[in-house]
């Protein structure tokens, strides 16, 4: 059954540093997103990706944050310069290929990133 | 004030007993998801409810959609200690918003 993916696992940072978290998508989806959840809080809404733009973003995806899909297979989450609270899990999901908002979003496994 | 209340936060239940969870909307919900969620790891879906009245199964989990007074409730029957986790409902307003999660422990 198609998954999507999230590589690395975990990740260590020091603050001030980038990170990259990598998503692949289930491969027929047109929609995209990304999540965090900060340990025992809830799972946070930070942007939603359809056609190569941007669609929706939380007031939490400042401009440290952005989003690409460098190919055809690849969903990108950069942080550019860590702070401690970045510290979370990161979700990344992808739903479609039907009209957007009611699909059902299938999620990644996630990527702990832990900032000291 | 929450978009997505869920109660109880917790519940422990003794195996072979049904339990509940509820959901509740402070806005129109147009679509409501169940996902479940094991400590540290992602999300799984469960199903989503779309129309009033809805209901819908998966083996012993399931669940229907008030339109009306805007909440969802998640049933699961005989309850085993592999339905232990995290249950989160989640909505799309502009956005998926999620509540804050049932943490359900089944006791042997």
């Amino acid at each position: 059954e198609p998954e999507v993916t999230q590589t690395p696992s975990h990740q260590v940072t020091q603050m001030g540093q980038e990170v990259i978290l990598r998503c692949v998508p289930i491969s027929n989806h047109l929609y995209f997103y990304w999540y965090r959840q900060i340990l025992g809080q809830k799972v946070e809404f930070l942007v939603s990706f359809y056609n190569n733009e941007i669609s929706e973003k939380s007031e939490i995806f400042d401009d440290q944050f952005s989003v690409e899909r460098p190919d055809g297979s690849n969903f990108t989450l950069k942080i550019r310069s860590t702070k401690l609270e970045d510290s979370a899990m990161y979700f990344c999901a992808s739903s479609g290929p039907g009209a957007g908002g009611l699909e059902t979003q299938y999620f990644g496994p996630g990527t702990r990133l832990l900032v000291l | 004030s929450q978009e997505l209340e869920q109660s109880p936060q917790s519940l422990i239940v003794q195996e072979g007993k049904n339990l509940t969870i509820n959901c509740t909307s402070s806005k129109t919900l147009y679509g409501l998801y169940w996902y479940k969620q094991k400590y540290g790891e992602g999300l799984i879906f469960l199903m989503m409810l779309q129309k009033g009245g809805e209901e819908k199964s998966h083996e012993k989990i399931s669940a229907k959609l008030d339109e009306k007074k805007q909440q969802s409730s998640l049933h699961i029957t005989a309850s085993q200690p592999s339905h232990a986790g995290i249950y989160l409902c989640g909505a799309v307003y502009n956005d998926m918003r999620f509540g804050a999660g049932t943490r359900l422990t089944v006791k042997p």
